[in-house]
């Protein structure tokens, strides 16, 4: 399984909602990221969990809060967001955060906030 | 803040042309990577290269890199329409002293890429 799976791909909540994103890969990596991209704009950094711990909030505001249960799963935690955090949410895994070989992206969850 | 620029911002050309996309960044680096992404879908890996590494192929794809001028080259030669993509480059920079930077790739700004049939 050289895959990561996000789910759900598309979300749409109001902004008293609470919602998770959620992320898989089973390709053995200990290290896993979640991205934010705005439209024509790049990715932009939010966490980074390092052997199942978060090593980097990139000051990501508290109402993302993110978890790392176990080595292949990550979540999302969302709750009272705003408009301007419709997104593209973007899950990434590489086999380890400090020898880079490359990431490999999910296909991303497509957040409207309403 | 994204420390990768890349021009130009965007390129058309037409099949079997060659595209060539570069990428300007700030900082000392581990590695330079270049991503494709396809409209509104996740990233895919495309090549990696590392400080000590002056160019690099894989397929078509052809990339170089000047530490001395803090910037790389993408070349994809005889470019197809199915080539059609954002393409972007990210850099991996060297940890800082506390070793806390470890896993923070940045990205560039991106080129749109379309290739005519």
């Amino acid at each position: 399984d050289t895959e990561v799976t996000q789910t759900p791909k598309h979300l749409v909540m109001g902004m008293t909602n609470k919602k998770s994103l959620k992320c898989e890969q089973h390709m053995g990596h200990r290290a896993m990221y979640w991205y934010k991209q705005k439209a024509k704009k790049p990715p932009e950094l939010m966490f980074v969990y390092s052997y199942e711990k978060l090593s980097i909030n990139e000051s990501v505001p508290s109402r993302f809060s993110p978890e790392c249960p176990n080595s292949s799963l990550l979540n999302l935690h969302l709750h009272a967001l705003q408009p301007e955090d419709s997104a593209l949410y973007l899950c990434a895994s590489s086999q380890d955060p400090v020898e880079n070989y490359g990431y490999t992206f999910g296909s991303g969850t497509r957040l409207t906030v309403v | 803040s994204q420390q990768g620029e890349e021009d130009p911002q965007a390129l058309s050309i037409q099949e079997g042309e060659n595209a060539t996309m570069n990428c300007s960044y700030k900082t000392s680096i581990n590695n330079l990577q270049w991503y494709r992404q396809n409209s509104g879908r996740g990233l895919v890996h495309l090549i990696l290269i590392r400080s000590n590494e002056r160019e690099k192929h894989s397929g078509r794809l052809r990339v170089t890199l000047d530490t001395s001028k803090k910037s790389s080259s993408l070349l994809i030669t005889a470019s197809r329409a199915a080539d059609t993509a954002s393409y972007f480059c990210a850099t991996d920079a060297l940890p800082n002293a506390g070793g806390t930077s470890y896993g923070k790739l940045t990205f560039g700004q991106g080129t749109i890429l379309t290739v005519h049939p």
